[in-house]
C-alpha cells in the first residue's frame, strides 16, 4: 500500500522558512517523480513543484519560483521541500504526491498534508 | 485565475447526468498533453478519477468517464449518487509554463 507521511508543518513568521518532508513507503521510491500540492484554507488546489525520479528535471509554480526548493533523498525513500522567504499567500494545507511517471506528469496517490500558517 | 477553465459548480438530481468542462490552450490540452480529473470529497485528500484522459483507475465506477477534445476535457457522470458530492480538479501539463497545472475545480451538489 502506497503511504506518503507529510510532517514539518506549523506556524512561521513572515520572510522566516520551514523545510517540509514526506516519508514515501509502499512503493519503488526511485522509479517514479514526486510533487508537492498546495491548497488554501476554502481554495483549490495547486501546484507547487515536481522533481524527476533522479532530480534531473525539477519544476516550480511561479508563484515559489526562486523561494521553494524541493529535492529528494532516493535511499531514504523521502521528498522534501525548502520553503525561504514566506508569505502570508503561502498559507495552505502541503501535499506530498506520487507521479506515475519518471518525470513530473500527474499524481496517482497523495499523502494527507501537512498544514503551513505564515502569519505574524 | 487558472490556465485551465472549469465552471465553479454544477448540480443534477440522484440518477442524473452531469458533466464537468475543462477548457484549456494550445499550450496545454491542445498540445497534445493528457488530461487527468480528481475527486476531492469533503475533509479528505483529492483521489485519482480518471488517468490519461478516459482511463479509470481500479475501483473507480464505471459511472464516471472522460474525454478530450481539442483544447478541452470533459468529465462525466452518470447515475448521480449522493455520494459523489465533491470538489472535481483536471489537470494537465503547460509547455509554456513548464509546469503542471490545476483546474479551478468544480463543487458538484447533488440535490
Amino acid at each position: 500500500e502506497v503511504q506518503l507521511v507529510e510532517s514539518g508543518g506549523g506556524l512561521v513568521q513572515p520572510g522566516r522558512s520551514l523545510r517540509l518532508s514526506c516519508a514515501a513507503s509502499g512503493f519503488t521510491f526511485d522509479a517514479y517523480a514526486m510533487h508537492w500540492v498546495r491548497q488554501a484554507p476554502g481554495k483549490g488546489l495547486e501546484w507547487v513543484s515536481g522533481i524527476s525520479w533522479k532530480s534531473s528535471h525539477i519544476g516550480y509554480a511561479d508563484s515559489v519560483k526562486g523561494r521553494f526548493t524541493i529535492s529528494r533523498d532516493n535511499a531514504k525513500n523521502s521528498l522534501y521541500l525548502q520553503m525561504n522567504s514566506l508569505r502570508a499567500e503561502d498559507t495552505a494545507l502541503y501535499y506530498c504526491a506520487k507521479d506515475n511517471y519518471l518525470t513530473p506528469t500527474m499524481v496517482d496517490y497523495w499523502g494527507q498534508g501537512t498544514l503551513v500558517t505564515v502569519s505574524s | 485565475q487558472s490556465v485551465l477553465t472549469q465552471p465553479p459548480s454544477v448540480s443534477g438530481a440522484p440518477g442524473q447526468r452531469v458533466t464537468i468542462s475543462c477548457t484549456g490552450s494550445s499550450s496545454n490540452i491542445g498540445a497534445g498533453y493528457d488530461v487527468y480529473w480528481y475527486q476531492q470529497l469533503p475533509g479528505t485528500a483529492p483521489k485519482l478519477l480518471i488517468s490519461v484522459n478516459s482511463n479509470r483507475p481500479s475501483g473507480v465506477p464505471d459511472r464516471f468517464s472522460g474525454s478530450k477534445s481539442g483544447t478541452s476535457a470533459s468529465l462525466a457522470i452518470t447515475g448521480l449518487q449522493t455520494e459523489d458530492e465533491a470538489d472535481y480538479y483536471c489537470q494537465s501539463y503547460d509547455s509554456s509554463l513548464s509546469s503542471v497545472i490545476f483546474g479551478g475545480g468544480t463543487k458538484l451538489t447533488v440535490l
